[in-house]
């Protein structure tokens, strides 16, 4: 059985990074063809993807934020990081990690983590 | 940036009612678009993907169809645990752009 789980800081004040991991079981980081991203959404507020990794360590991040974001594999094998710098208010929201499944083309997100909700506050 | 747009954003439907939501994206994007299903509190579950393909086991109530630049959800008959909001989401791009959601509420 395939799943992920996000851990990290409920409460972070504005200025500081953020940093989640995701922990997954029932697949390797390191399988050909593995891709995960980290999703986010602000409180009553649409997706927002953020960044993803390959399992040959290739990056992608949205452009917006591409200054702000880092995402790498864990010390711990079947971990992914996501560092975020200089985090503000607007940053508040729940963040999620999802396997990324491609096929004939096309991909999706499938399964995601329950989500960690990171509130940015002084 | 390609941006993926919603109608309605929500919508008022009994149960056992045939529902249509619609998904356009502002450039071409094949048939790589996805629908998920977000209750309260939830992550999102994945349902149709590549337009038109069923996940496993979601029922088969749901339907995706469409390319190109715009798409439809259909719920063939509205159950109550089909309540939440519908997402898409395009894959053509790296952006992997989400639509802004529609609720599918109680009449």
């Amino acid at each position: 059985q395939v799943t992920l789980k996000e851990s990290g800081p409920v409460l972070v004040k504005p200025a500081q990074t953020l940093t989640l991991t995701c922990s997954v079981s029932g697949f390797s980081l390191n399988t050909t063809g593995m891709r995960l991203s980290w999703i986010r959404q602000p409180p009553g507020k649409a997706l927002e993807w953020l960044a993803r990794i390959d399992w040959d360590d290739e990056k992608f991040y949205r452009p917006s934020l591409r200054t702000r974001l880092s995402i790498s594999k864990g010390t711990s094998k079947n971990q992914v990081v996501l560092t975020m710098t200089n985090m503000d208010p607007v940053d508040t929201g729940t963040y999620y990690c999802a396997r990324m499944e491609y096929n004939r083309g096309y991909s999706w997100f499938d399964p995601w983590g329950q989500g960690t909700l990171v509130t940015v506050s002084s | 940036d390609i941006q993926m747009t919603q109608s309605p954003s929500s919508l008022s439907a009994s149960v056992g009612d045939r529902v249509t939501i619609t998904c356009r994206a502002s450039q071409s994007i094949s048939s790589s678009l996805n629908w998920y299903q977000q209750k309260p509190g939830k992550a999102p579950k994945l349902l149709i993907y590549a337009a038109s393909s069923l996940q496993s086991g979601v029922p088969s109530r749901f339907s995706g169809s469409g390319s190109r630049t715009e798409f439809t959800l259909t719920i063939s008959s509205l159950q109550p645990e089909d309540f939440a909001v519908y997402y898409c989401q395009q894959s053509y791009y790296t952006s992997f752009t989400f639509g802004p959601g529609t609720k599918v509420e109680i009449k």
